[in-house]
């Protein structure tokens, strides 16, 4: 089974406008993180944000805000006042345990496209 | 600035030729890093986790004797693509973790080409 499930291969968003990209994960860990990066088409992976299963608070960052449902396990990434430079692959991900010398594990990818 | 490099950014090579890839560390010691892969239009998938001063952990399916990995420093991991062919042709993308929990930082990813 997949661990990470991003159903939405590609987004288009007005300039300005809100966007939510989707996340869902399975694990059976108590423990885990969950991870969003950006990838322009340079390839460099960009961390953007991140959300331990143990934090109480949805992670901010600037735009960028991740909606944890822990219950319905989905971490959708929501990036607020969209710009053109947006434009890009996101990826989710996750580690189980939520340790530092785990890997991750990434979903296939959403692709952002900002429209002016 | 720039957590973690890598070294060459691009390059291409002849089928049957080795390649080496190194990934530094930039800012801190790294007893673990993680060696990824990428296919045009995929996502990125484990290859390896390199461990300082031990033998790599490959991931089911990577073979061990092809790509080979050196963690020799707290600082540096060398991957080395051996007799490569087309198919091996990715985006090979190293990652470190820094600074708490967090954060796993990427490095540039190198864009190997076989002829």
């Amino acid at each position: 089974a997949q661990k990470i499930t991003q159903t939405q291969p590609g987004m288009f968003v007005q300039e300005k406008e809100a966007v939510t990209l989707d996340c869902t994960y399975d694990t059976s860990d108590q423990s885990y993180g969950l991870f969003w990066y950006k990838q322009p088409s340079s390839g460099e992976m960009i961390f953007l944000i991140y959300q331990g299963s143990y934090d109480e608070q949805n992670a901010t960052e600037g735009r960028y805000s991740l909606n944890f449902q822990k219950a319905r396990k989905s971490a959708n990434l929501v990036i607020s006042a969209s710009q053109l430079g947006d434009s890009a692959m996101y990826f989710c991900a996750m580690r189980e345990p939520d340790s530092g010398n785990t890997p991750l594990v990434f979903g296939k990818g959403t692709r952002l496209s900002v429209i002016a | 600035g720039a957590v973690v490099s890598q070294h060459p950014s691009r390059v291409i090579c002849k089928s049957g030729t080795s390649v080496k890839i190194e990934c530094r560390s930039l800012d801190f010691q790294a007893t673990t890093m993680f060696w990824y892969r990428q296919f045009p239009k995929q996502s990125l998938m484990l290859m390896a986790t390199s461990n300082e001063g031990s033998k790599a952990t490959y991931e089911q399916g990577v073979e061990k004797d092809k790509f080979l990995i050196n963690h020799a420093s707290l600082t540096l991991s060398t991957l080395t693509v051996t007799s490569a062919h087309p198919e091996d042709s990715s985006f090979y993308i190293c990652s470190v973790m820094a600074g708490g929990r967090d954060t796993q930082y990427f490095g540039p990813g190198t864009r190997l080409t076989v002829l």
